[in-house]
């Protein structure tokens, strides 16, 4: 119940092209999503998150699509670069309890 | 946001030893959690640090192992005690702002000999 699948594992993309990460959860109580950008040696950055009352939610080449029915969120990178080659982590939490981590996805934008 | 610092960055320890990171937030804050993460793996909650009371373990770790300290609404301190090899890793603490955005501090390398 506590569960949050996500995948690919590790995700190649060339620059320009638009990168997609996907997560899948299995509590329904779940009600906020955050998105999580990791560097080498770096803790995890808080990159955008949504709550289940929208679908989607955009900030800038990030986007989260939301689909409430399916129990599945994921991130989509628009124009990849490749200063956003990292680790990306999903999650998911209710208000007040601790977050369940997916278990991350490496991405690598090539030239 | 906010803005979480730790120290030490890193470290490289002997087995048996014991290793206290400290970690210190710019804003008061209720909430402050521990993560373990191993290299290349996902985060593992070990403990909720609660201000005025005893931290809330998740399972599989344990007080005797990894003591925390929450002295204030700003600071906290994790111990890892009796150190084994096993225990090399990232430590991380995280800041919940807003009853939902969880912040993260840079982290603490640990290697154990």
């Amino acid at each position: 119940q506590q569960q949050v699948k996500q995948s690919p594992q590790s995700l190649i993309v060339q620059k320009g092209g638009i990168s997609i990460i996907n997560c899948a959860y299995e509590n329904t109580a779940f009600d906020y999503f955050p998105w999580y950008q990791q560097f080498p040696g770096k803790g995890p950055a808080l990159l955008i998150a949504i709550r289940p009352d929208v679908s989607e939610k955009k900030e800038g080449r990030f986007t989260i699509s939301f689909n409430k029915s399916a129990k599945q969120f994921s991130l989509h990178i628009m124009d990849s670069q490749p200063g956003d080659s990292a680790t990306y982590f999903c999650a998911a939490n209710r208000k007040n309890e601790k977050l369940t981590f997916g278990t991350g996805t490496r991405l690598t934008i090539i030239p | 946001s906010a803005v979480i610092s730790q120290k030490p960055s890193r470290d490289i320890c002997q087995r048996g030893t014991s290793l206290t990171i400290q970690c210190q937030v710019d804003s008061q804050v209720t909430m402050m959690f521990w993560y373990r993460q191993q290299p290349g793996q996902s985060l593992t909650l070990i403990a909720t640090a609660n201000q005025g009371s005893e931290a809330t373990y998740e399972s599989g770790f344990v007080i005797d192992k990894f003591p925390i300290s929450r002295p204030n609404l700003t600071f906290s301190t994790l111990t890892v005690s009796n150190m084994s090899p096993e225990d090399s890793s990232i430590y991380l603490c995280s800041v919940e702002k807003s009853s939902y955005e969880q912040y993260f501090g840079p982290g603490t390398r640990l290697t154990v000999t």
